[in-house]
């Protein structure tokens, strides 16, 4: 199966500094790559697409100037959380698409923000 | 719209007692439909890509199935291993190929 690292599994960090979480496709190279925010019981929300060596598409509603990404390479993806603030506080998840169809996820980053 | 619906939002099973769980949907051109198992705290794992009506998958005690409007997943004499939340999502034809998640039905197997 296809492998998606996602880290750090978990951040606290303080109101007003940046976060920085990286999505990496191990054993495989990724077209795109999604980053998600899942609210407790509640399903996953789309944040953003994005494909290597362009700018992300950013979902209605999400911030790009607070939710910064970035896809550097083929394998790797990175959200960066600016200026986090409590309300910033959720699971986030990525996950990198092999080929057109199927999508696999890294294991989530829980970030807390004090 | 686009829209992906699954019901129950919860189920909870005995030991050993067969189910099955539903995913509706429309959208106005199906790529995919993908069934994830999500544990607490942890990023979905892949199941089954289902493309076209009448395909059929299996996995262990897992089957996914397909029709024009709908998946099943069944789920034959699970255990309590099986308990997660299981998200089924599908990928629209056009665009941005990005995925429409359902919310997702929470399976309790009792021992």
């Amino acid at each position: 199966g296809a492998v998606v690292s996602q880290h750090p599994s978990w951040v606290i960090c303080k109101s007003g500094t940046s976060v920085k979480i990286e999505c990496r496709s191990l054993d495989f190279q990724a077209t795109t790559m999604f980053w998600y925010r899942q609210f407790p019981k509640q399903s996953l929300m789309l944040m953003a697409t994005s494909n290597e060596g362009s700018k992300a598409t950013y979902e209605q509603g999400v911030e790009k100037d607070k939710f910064l990404i970035n896809h550097a390479s083929l394998t790797l993806s990175t959200l960066t959380v600016t200026s986090a603030h409590p309300e910033d506080s959720s699971f986030y998840i990525c996950s990198a698409r092999r080929g057109h169809t199927e999508a696999f996820f890294g294991q989530g980053t829980r970030l807390t923000v004090v | 719209e686009d829209q992906v619906t699954q019901s129950p939002e919860a189920l909870r099973l005995q030991e050993g007692e067969s189910s099955s769980l539903n995913c509706s949907y429309t959208v106005s051109g199906l790529r995919g439909l993908f069934w994830y198992r999500q544990d607490p705290g942890k990023g979905p794992e892949f199941l089954f890509t289902l493309y076209s009506a009448g395909e059929e998958k299996e996995k262990e005690r897992l089957k996914a199935t397909l029709t024009k409007k709908e998946s099943f997943l069944h789920i034959t004499a699970p255990k309590p291993e099986d308990s997660a939340t299981y998200l089924c999502a599908v990928q629209e034809e056009s665009g941005t190929y990005k995925y429409i998640f359902g919310t997702g039905t929470r399976l309790k197997v009792l021992a």
